[in-house]
C-alpha cells in the first residue's frame, strides 16, 4: 500500500513554543487530514485540506496542502500541556474509493 | 462525544473464543470503516462499507468477519484469534467517500 513518511517521529519541546511537523508522500493526494489521538483514545480530526496549496487554520493550528499535492504540514503555535498527545496525518489518493492512508504518527510532548 | 460509540472499550479473549465488536455511529454518514492500530504501525484499513454494501476487504483473513446490517451499525465478529491479532480496533464513519472520517474510541483487544 501508500507509504506516508512522517515527521519527526517524537518532539520533545518548552510549553510556549511552536511546533512543525510535515508528512510525505512518493504520489499525489487529493486530501490531507491531520488527526490527534489522546492515550486510549480514538484519533479526533482536526484539520481537513481539499486544495493544493490550501492552507487551514483551527485555533492554533495551522496545516497546508503542499503545493506538489505529495507533501503536508501541521503547525501549533504556542503550544499548551494538553497539545500531548500523537498526531497522525492521513492522506487520500485520487480514484480509490474510501481509502485513506495513515502516517506513523508524531508524539508531541510539552514540558511545562 | 464524537458521535461514533464503539463497545466494549476492552476485551481480553481467549484464542478459541467467539465475540464481537460494535460500533455505532449517529452522525448520518453513509460509509463505516474498520480500522487496526498496532504500536508503532500506521493504522491498517481492515474493511469499508458504503450504503450498508462492503466496497473493500484490505485481504484480511476470515477470522475477522464483519457485519453492516444498517448505515448505522457496524459489527466485527472475531473468532480463533492469535495472540498477534492484539491492538486497537477502531471504528469510523464519513459521508461519502471523500469525506473526512470520525473515529470511535476504540476497542482494545487482547487475545490471549
Amino acid at each position: 500500500g501508500q507509504q506516508l513518511n512522517q515527521s519527526p517521529q517524537s518532539m520533545f519541546i518548552q510549553e510556549g513554543e511552536d511546533v512543525s511537523m510535515n508528512c510525505t508522500s512518493s504520489s499525489i493526494f487529493n486530501t490531507w487530514l491531520w488527526y490527534k489521538q489522546d492515550p486510549g483514545e480514538g484519533p479526533v480530526l482536526l484539520i481537513a485540506l481539499y486544495k493544493a496549496g490550501e492552507l487551514t487554520s483551527n485555533g492554533r493550528l495551522t496545516a497546508q496542502f503542499g503545493i506538489t499535492r505529495k507533501d503536508s504540514f501541521l503547525n501549533i503555535s504556542a503550544s499548551i500541556p494538553s497539545d500531548v498527545g500523537i498526531y497522525f496525518c492521513a492522506g487520500q489518493p485520487p480514484n480509490t474509493g474510501n481509502q485513506f492512508y495513515f502516517g506513523t504518527g508524531t508524539s508531541l510532548t510539552v514540558i511545562p | 462525544e464524537t458521535g461514533v460509540t464503539q463497545t466494549p472499550r476492552h476485551l481480553v479473549m481467549g484464542m478459541t473464543n467467539k465475540k464481537s465488536l460494535k460500533c455505532e455511529q449517529h452522525l448520518g454518514h453513509n460509509a463505516m470503516y474498520w480500522y487496526k492500530q498496532s504500536a508503532k504501525k500506521p493504522l491498517e484499513l481492515m474493511f469499508v462499507y458504503n450504503f450498508k454494501e462492503q466496497t473493500e476487504n484490505n485481504s484480511v483473513p476470515s477470522r475477522f468477519s464483519p457485519e453492516c446490517p444498517n448505515s448505522s451499525h457496524l459489527f466485527l465478529h472475531l473468532h480463533t484469534l492469535q495472540p498477534e491479532d492484539s491492538a486497537l480496533y477502531l471504528c469510523a464513519s464519513s459521508q461519502d467517500k471523500a469525506g473526512k472520517a470520525f473515529f470511535g474510541q476504540g476497542t482494545r483487544l487482547t487475545v490471549v
